[in-house]
């Protein structure tokens, strides 16, 4: 069973602080990772893509992958209320099988 | 412009009924999926279509009909649904490939209810 875990959380940071979520597979061949923001109620929208080891920044948000521990993370620098939303990280193991983690909550006290 | 679009935005339905969820993107992509979502889990995949050919079926029940009628638009067919079947059904697209090409694109969604 391929496999995507992540901390459902929720996170809670108060405003202005750095917010780290983590995620790990199992499928040591998986190429393409991605972050994405879900609001409640709503679609997830797509925060980063990575596909390389190392960081990956755009904007507040840095997108890290270690395919060697087989881990990836999002950073959320400056987090604001409006950050506060369920993250799903998602690994593709073919062209189309996107395999979702169950989601980290994140909360942003004022 | 990474736009998706679904039709309709809430649809409630009882268990006799037959209804279709429309889909549409024009962004060029030759990759379309159908997705479920239940409250507080991920998204699972029911169908992939690429080039307008079905390529993934999840095993979904026969109720839910995927249609791709050309390469901007995908259906679903909706009949003799289940009370259990009300969840949240996305929609995505994207290219075809790897290596920075399979980014998925998803739209804002139809709330089905089946009563």
């Amino acid at each position: 069973q391929k496999e995507v875990e992540q901390n459902s959380g929720p996170l809670s940071v108060p405003e202005g602080a750095i917010a780290s979520l983590n995620c790990t597979y199992s499928d040591r061949g998986s190429q393409s990772f991605f972050w994405y923001r879900q609001y409640s109620g709503k679609s997830p929208e797509l925060i980063m893509s990575i596909y390389s080891n190392g960081d990956k920044e755009d904007g507040r948000f840095t997108a890290q992958l270690n395919k060697a521990s087989q881990y990836v993370s999002l950073l959320i620098r400056d987090s604001q209320p409006s950050d506060s939303a369920t993250y799903l990280c998602a690994v593709n193991l073919s062209s189309y099988k996107l395999i979702f983690g169950s989601g980290t909550r994140l909360l942003v006290r004022p | 412009d990474t736009e998706v679009t679904q039709t309709p935005k809430h649809l409630v339905m009882g268990m006799t009924n037959k209804k279709s969820l429309k889909c549409e993107q024009h962004m060029g992509h030759r990759a379309m999926y159908w997705y479920k979502q239940k409250a507080k889990k991920p998204p699972e995949l029911m169908f992939v279509y690429s080039y307008e050919k079905l390529s993934i079926n999840e095993s979904v029940p026969s109720r839910f009909s995927p249609e791709c009628p050309n390469s901007s638009l995908l259906n679903l067919h909706l009949h003799a649904l289940q009370p259990e079947d009300s969840a949240l059904y996305l929609c995505a697209s994207s290219q075809v490939g790897q290596g920075g090409t399979d980014t998925q694109y998803f739209g804002p969604g139809t709330r089905l209810t089946v009563l």
